[in-house]
């Protein structure tokens, strides 16, 4: 089975903190994703990649950054922590667009 | 309008019946369909895809209508461990790929 790990279950940060969320997946997919999903809004895409060191803007990249120098990891960065970025952040792997995805069991972000 | 609808639910159901949720789709380009289920507080998890020719897999049946833009997830003989949301994914082609969740509907089973 593929196995996408993120590094944190829960995390506690302060606004205008720099925070890291890493996503590491053992399937040498090419594609990977993160979201953030927020009651009544689903799952919104904020960046994906489909290579090493490329990258594509989501849906609302605003606030985000991210970084894939391995084919692996995927990591997703918020620049200055907001209130309003507080949320479930998922990381999804896939081979094609066409076969699904899988996600890692997320990250519960609060800022404060 | 949004591109992928679901009725949010809840469906409340009791043990042993069949139940049958619809997803809408805007984009008549729409390339491929699946079904993720998502238990509370936990990470989506791929259900099954959907075919224009349907799709079974035990006591679930996924079935795309290309004419009438929705995917359809079927559960018969509900157990309570069906309790969940289910999120319909819909993949179209833009120039590149384009991956949209629905927000999912929430099945309750009861004994």
């Amino acid at each position: 089975d593929v196995k996408v790990t993120q590094s944190s279950r829960y995390l506690v940060k302060r606004t205008g903190e720099k925070v890291f969320l890493e996503c590491v997946q053992d399937m040498d997919h090419e594609n990977m994703f993160w979201y953030r999903q927020d009651p009544g809004l689903g799952l919104r895409l904020i960046y994906f990649s489909y290579d090493v060191k490329m990258k594509e803007k989501g849906d609302i990249p605003e606030g985000y950054s991210v970084s894939r120098e391995k084919k692996e990891r995927f990591s997703l960065i918020l620049e200055s922590a907001s209130t309003n970025q507080t949320s479930m952040y998922l990381c999804a792997s896939g081979l094609r667009t066409q076969t699904g995805y899988t996600f890692g069991s997320g990250t519960r972000l609060t800022v404060v | 309008r949004k591109e992928v609808e679901q009725d949010p639910g809840p469906f409340n159901v009791p043990e042993g019946a069949t139940v049958a949720f619809n997803c809408t789709y805007s984009n008549s380009a729409s390339q491929s369909f699946f079904w993720y289920r998502q238990d509370c507080r936990k990470e989506p998890k791929l259900l099954m895809s959907v075919y224009s020719s349907g799709n079974e897999d035990g006591r679930f049946t996924a079935q795309l209508n290309r004419a009438s833009q929705y995917i359809s997830l079927l559960i018969r003989d509900s157990k309570l461990s069906d309790s969940a949301t289910y999120l319909c994914v819909v993949n179209f082609d833009t120039g590149g790929f384009k991956t949209i969740f629905g927000a999912g509907t929430r099945l309750f089973v009861k004994a």
